[in-house]
């Protein structure tokens, strides 16, 4: 069965600080997709990154890298030099677009970021 | 390039009233989702649309939601009647296609039933 977990309810850090958000899924696929999705207070999901399950290469944006191991099954964010402007909540989610699924986002519960000054 | 849109943003009913919340997707986009996040969760799919056929409502509690996307772009989600426990906000999202493409998302309809 499809899930996705996120162990790490809520975290705080100050301001500069590295901080790694975990994700763990399952999945009986070998062709799946990961997303981490960013929610702001103003509740809009914002779309950070999209990684298909053939392709490992660590990615790098900025200040934000994420880590691909299919080994572990983790999918996990690191923001660089925090800033008060990454407080939110940031979800990870599964798709797997096999034939007789519908590609539907399994989002995780969440972990809130709060970065303080 | 235009967002998800939705309105209203927030809004506030009594059990047992009746809401509507509409959705116009991204520009080209053939699927249409809604996905229901309770406070404290991770957005859950209650309907997924390709362009105006159902592809999954396995979620969608039948006996008071009901939604459509009947030209195959904007979309109405419709509650009637609601419960408490439908206070919730509903996200509004599409891609382009049905699997293996981003899907974007909405700013939400917040609703409190009192």
């Amino acid at each position: 069965a499809q899930k996705v977990t996120q162990a790490q309810t809520e975290i705080s850090v100050v301001e500069k600080e590295d901080v790694t958000l975990d994700c763990v899924y399952e999945t009986r696929d070998t062709t799946y997709y990961l997303f981490w999705y960013k929610q702001p207070p103003s509740g809009e999901l914002v779309f950070l990154i999209r990684r298909n399950s053939f392709d490992e290469q660590n990615e790098i944006s900025g200040r934000y890298s994420w880590n691909f191991q299919k080994s572990t099954s983790s999918f996990n964010f690191t923001i660089t030099a925090s800033q008060v402007v990454d407080s939110a909540v940031y979800f990870c989610a599964l798709s797997e677009p096999r034939s007789g699924n519908t590609g539907k986002l399994i989002f995780g519960q969440g972990t809130t970021l709060q970065v303080k000054p | 390039e235009a967002g998800v849109a939705q309105s209203p943003r927030y809004k506030i009913i009594e059990k047992r009233q009746s809401v509507a919340f509409w959705c116009n997707p991204i520009s080209g986009h053939a699927t249409l989702y809604w996905y229901q996040q309770i406070l404290g969760q991770g957005p859950k799919l209650l309907i997924q649309f390709q362009n105006n056929g159902v592809v999954d409502d396995s979620q969608l509690p039948k006996d008071r939601f009901s939604a459509e996307r009947l030209k195959g772009v904007d979309s109405t989600l419709k509650i009637q009647p609601a419960k408490l426990e439908d206070s919730a906000v509903y996200l509004c999202a599409s891609s382009v296609r049905q699997t293996g493409s981003t899907i974007y998302f909405g700013e939400g309809s917040w609703l409190t039933v009192v």
